[in-house]
């Protein structure tokens, strides 16, 4: 069955300091693969997918992520924080178009950003 | 552009009641999703509909949940009756199409139902 992890529960952080976020899933099959976001307040938003091409996915507001097919993972990236990247973060997965799977999300990483 | 609208904010009820959720999506959006997000954990696909049409219900408990899309557009979810685990955030999103799982999901900002 179809599963996303994300081991980080919650992160805390220094502002300029790099983040890493983990995300491996468990899917034998094509797969598209997301990062959401949520900021204090505001509705789930799109940071960036996967679909096909290359596997390293810019995103918005200077995030990327890196679908490492071998590792099952995708992790998302940011070289720098800044105190408004304080938000909650969704890894999720789903098959690919032959398989037409529903979407999974993982249990979501919390990150705070000290100023 | 307006974004997806759920009704009401937040309810709360007492258990073997009845309850009721509204979603309003993106105009001119054909999917739209229901989700549960119990607290600590990520959100849950109840069901995908593409137009008036139910995609996936594989997770939607069908001996209390319930969802229709009248007309393709505005579509409601109703747990009766209510049980303790059902305490959650009922999360909508709409799409603009299902082109085989690659769309963006648009979120509204839920309903928070707490039953006692």
């Amino acid at each position: 069955a179809q599963s996303v992890s994300q081991h980080n529960h919650h992160v805390i952080l220094s502002e300029a300091a790099s983040l890493e976020l983990g995300c491996n899933y468990s899917y034998g099959g094509t797969v598209n693969l997301f990062w959401y976001v949520q900021y204090p307040g505001q509705h789930l938003q799109l940071l960036l997918k996967y679909f096909s091409g290359d596997p390293l996915v810019k995103g918005i507001k200077g995030f990327e992520a890196e679908f490492i097919k071998s590792k099952f993972s995708f992790n998302l990236r940011k070289p720098s924080v800044q105190w408004s990247d304080t938000a909650e973060y969704f890894c999720a997965v789903n098959g690919g178009y032959s398989s037409a799977s529903k979407i999974i999300f993982g249990s979501g990483t919390r990150l705070s950003i000290r100023p | 552009e307006a974004g997806v609208a759920q009704s009401p904010r937040y309810k709360i009820i007492e258990k073997r009641q009845s309850v009721a959720f509204w979603c309003n999506p993106i105009s001119g959006h054909a999917t739209l999703y229901w989700y549960q997000q119990i607290l600590g954990q990520g959100p849950k696909l109840l069901i995908q509909f593409q137009n008036n049409g139910v995609v996936d219900d594989s997770q939607l408990p069908k001996d209390r949940f319930s969802a229709e899309r009248l007309k393709g557009v505005d579509s409601t979810l109703k747990i009766q009756p209510a049980k303790l685990e059902d305490s959650a955030v009922y999360l909508c999103a709409s799409s603009l199409d299902y082109s085989g799982g690659e769309e963006t999901q648009y979120f509204g900002p839920g309903t928070r139902l707490l039953v006692l």
